[in-house]
């Protein structure tokens, strides 16, 4: 089976501009993470959908960050006007509810912001 | 405040040794402990995990043994390969059906041949 499916690899910004992450989950899978991930640090859950719905989006900092799922498949994070403290690799995962398995990684996006 | 910690941050062991990773955790409703591995500009892949049901989970020469009244876990890595340099991850989640992991900070393993 395909994995998860993240565009673009990188991206380089400067400070105040904004960006979008796409992500693919892997076919089946009902719920969508984002997580971001700084230099030398664990991944941190940004937001989480089950279906088009979000679940959690309490860590999304919601002044600049959006996320959405509209048909339950594919989904966009998007930074509105990005800050230098956003540079991280941004990890999308996906799982399937009732399905004993972690969620799985996409490659992620690592973004810079100069 | 950091629900899931590991040590040590950075470990280096020899071919053929024994390696040893620490996490421990603070929330007792955690029931599901997935170790991730990570390498250079990689993303996290899953390694093994682990239920409170066992105290022990085996896969090939990787161990997890759980202690759950302390609430301390050690992924053990036996026959310690080259290959296994990466950085792991312990991560923690309180309900099995939302997958809502916390991840520990990592500990950096390096194997010399």
């Amino acid at each position: 089976e395909a994995g998860v499916t993240q565009s673009p690899r990188y991206a380089v910004l400067q400070e105040g501009q904004a960006v979008s992450f796409w992500c693919d989950p892997i076919s089946g899978h009902d719920t969508l993470y984002w997580y971001q991930q700084p230099r030398d640090q664990g991944p941190q859950l940004l937001v989480y959908f089950r279906d088009e719905a979000v679940i959690d989006n309490s860590q999304l900092p919601s002044d600049r960050f959006s996320a959405v799922r509209p048909k339950g498949t594919n989904s966009t994070l998007k930074i509105q006007s990005a800050k230098q403290g956003d540079t991280a690799t941004y990890l999308c995962a996906s799982s399937r509810q009732g399905n004993n398995q972690a969620p799985l990684f996409g490659e992620g996006t690592r973004l810079s912001v100069l | 405040q950091q629900q899931v910690r590991q040590s040590p941050q950075s470990l280096t062991v020899w071919e053929g040794e024994t390696a040893i990773l620490n996490c421990s955790y603070e929330d007792s409703t955690f029931d599901y402990f997935p170790w991730y591995w990570q390498f250079p500009r990689e993303s996290p892949a899953l390694l093994i995990a682990i239920r409170p049901v066992s105290n022990k989970k085996e896969d090939g020469r990787f161990t997890i043994f759980f202690n759950k009244r302390e609430k301390k876990l050690s992924l053990h890595i036996t026959d310690s390969q080259p290959g296994d340099s990466a950085t792991y991850f312990c991560a923690a989640s309180a309900s099995s059906g939302s997958w809502q992991l916390i991840f520990g900070s990592g500990t950096q393993l390096t194997v010399m041949p």
